[in-house]
């Protein structure tokens, strides 16, 4: 099946520093990637949907200057948390868009979890 | 607006068969998915369903009705490794997935 991956799977980091979280799609191409935030007991959060070549569509109360996305390829998009601070801390997660013909799916990276101190 | 209900806790036995109902109320379909997650994973996909009908996929089987905007999700022979969160999304007309809380299974011996 379709594989997801995101690199870093954990990371640490000190508030006012940015990280840069890669989500890729090994095996297939995908036109669209979506981020996702979960915090503790709650559903996943879309953030934004990330479109190959184009500006990153981002959900209602999610700060597009805080939360950069470049989706510079048809298998890599990018997520910077810039100036994190303590609250942005969560598990983030990406999906990749398979469309066939007859499923549209979306495949998920193993996610990464932030921590800022 | 858009919104998914799915029961927050469930218990079952090992062994035993559960059901996790999920209800929903979208802007378009484009099929029904059920996600395991456990604890600091992602989530990893269960089935989907865009027709009316039961899937049947080894211990786990989920059914459709879009008349209703109801699905559920069985699952069978019950195992300690089946404890986890159970995720209901339903994809919307933009290809979008709306998320349900997630209902936690919790398995006893």
């Amino acid at each position: 099946g379709a594989v997801v991956s995101q690199h870093p799977s954990r990371v640490i980091c000190k508030s006012g520093t940015s990280v840069k979280i890669e989500c890729r799609s090994l095996d297939f191409q995908a036109t669209t990637m979506f981020w996702y935030r979960q915090f503790p007991k709650q559903s996943l959060m879309l953030m934004a949907t990330s479109n190959e070549g184009s500006k990153a569509t981002y959900e209602q109360g999610v700060e597009k200057d805080k939360f950069l996305i470049n989706h510079a390829s048809l298998t890599l998009s990018t997520l910077t948390v810039t100036s994190a601070h303590p609250e942005d801390s969560s598990f983030y997660i990406c999906s990749a868009n398979l469309i066939g013909t007859e499923v549209s799916k979306q495949y998920f990276g193993p996610g990464t979890r932030l921590t800022v101190t | 607006g858009q919104n998914i209900d799915q029961p927050t806790e469930m218990t079952a036995t090992e062994g035993a068969i559960v059901q996790i109902n999920c209800t929903y109320q979208t802007s378009g379909f484009n099929g029904l998915f059920w996600y395991q997650q456990h604890a600091g994973e992602a989530p990893t996909f269960l089935s989907y369903n865009v027709l009316d009908g039961l899937e049947e996929k080894g211990r786990f089987s989920s059914f459709l009705s879009r008349s209703k905007g109801y699905s559920y999700l069985l699952l069978k022979e019950l195992q300690m490794k089946d404890s986890a969160s159970y995720l209901c999304a339903v994809m919307d007309s933009n290809y979008q997935l709306i998320w349900g809380a997630g209902t936690k299974l919790i398995i006893k011996p």
